[in-house]
């Protein structure tokens, strides 16, 4: 099965500042990979999502990029945080196309924006 | 539009009772595919059951089932025998024809002992 790894646990950065997430997975190759942003008690918000190397769909138009440098690796950033950019993300990886295959997700980063 | 509905942002139940979260959809494709997941206060998403659009049976994976009605669009969770490890929040999602998943606002469920 997949596992999927996130990095940092917990972030807390002042506004204006830079910011890199980074997701790794293994047990599988060329997956579809996911970022998702969760507020406090509230559903996720899919930001990007990536079919493959270099291949980035963004859902959110705002100050967030992803990128895609692997097969096995996700990258969310940010120029300039926002306080709006406070929450839970979460990175999910989907290996297969069938309607049952389900998303596995990390363990998430939380981030604070002061 | 796909969309995924659920109405009760909490809930209780004592321990060993059994317990429904609702879960209504929207979607226009005829094939789709619908999941629940928990998410402790750890903050991990925990895929826990999985229903298709085409089965005729409805899904059971241990103490979870879902309660799927075409018809009616609705894939209620049911869990049997509650216990306090079953405290999280849950959330329905749907996948329709595509690699995207749309989730719910979800459901915080608090096992009484």
């Amino acid at each position: 099965s997949q596992t999927i790894h996130q990095w940092p646990a917990t972030l807390v950065q002042p506004v204006g500042s830079p910011l890199s997430l980074e997701c790794t997975v293994e047990g599988t190759s060329n997956p579809n990979l996911y970022w998702y942003r969760q507020a406090a008690g509230r559903g996720l918000q899919l930001l990007f999502y990536s079919v493959g190397i270099g291949q980035i769909s963004s859902e959110v138009p705002q100050n967030l990029s992803a990128s895609r440098p692997q097969d096995r690796q996700f990258i969310l950033s940010s120029k300039k945080l926002l306080l709006s950019d406070s929450g839970f993300y979460l990175c999910a990886s989907l290996r297969g196309q069938g309607r049952g295959d389900t998303q596995y997700f990390g363990p998430g980063t939380r981030l604070t924006v002061l | 539009a796909q969309k995924i509905t659920q109405t009760q942002p909490g809930m209780f139940v004592q321990e060993k009772e059994a317990v429904t979260l609702d879960c209504t959809y929207d979607t226009s494709d005829p094939s789709y595919g619908l999941f629940w997941y928990k998410q402790p206060s750890s903050g991990e998403m925990i895929f826990l059951i999985y229903q298709g659009s085409y089965d005729q049976q409805n899904a059971t994976e241990g103490r979870y089932s879902l309660n799927f009605q075409k018809a009616r669009k609705s894939a209620n969770l049911v869990i049997s025998a509650s216990q306090l490890g079953d405290s999280a929040m849950y959330f329905c999602a749907m996948r329709p024809t595509g690699n995207q998943f749309y989730f719910g606002t979800g459901t915080s469920l608090t096992v009484i002992p």
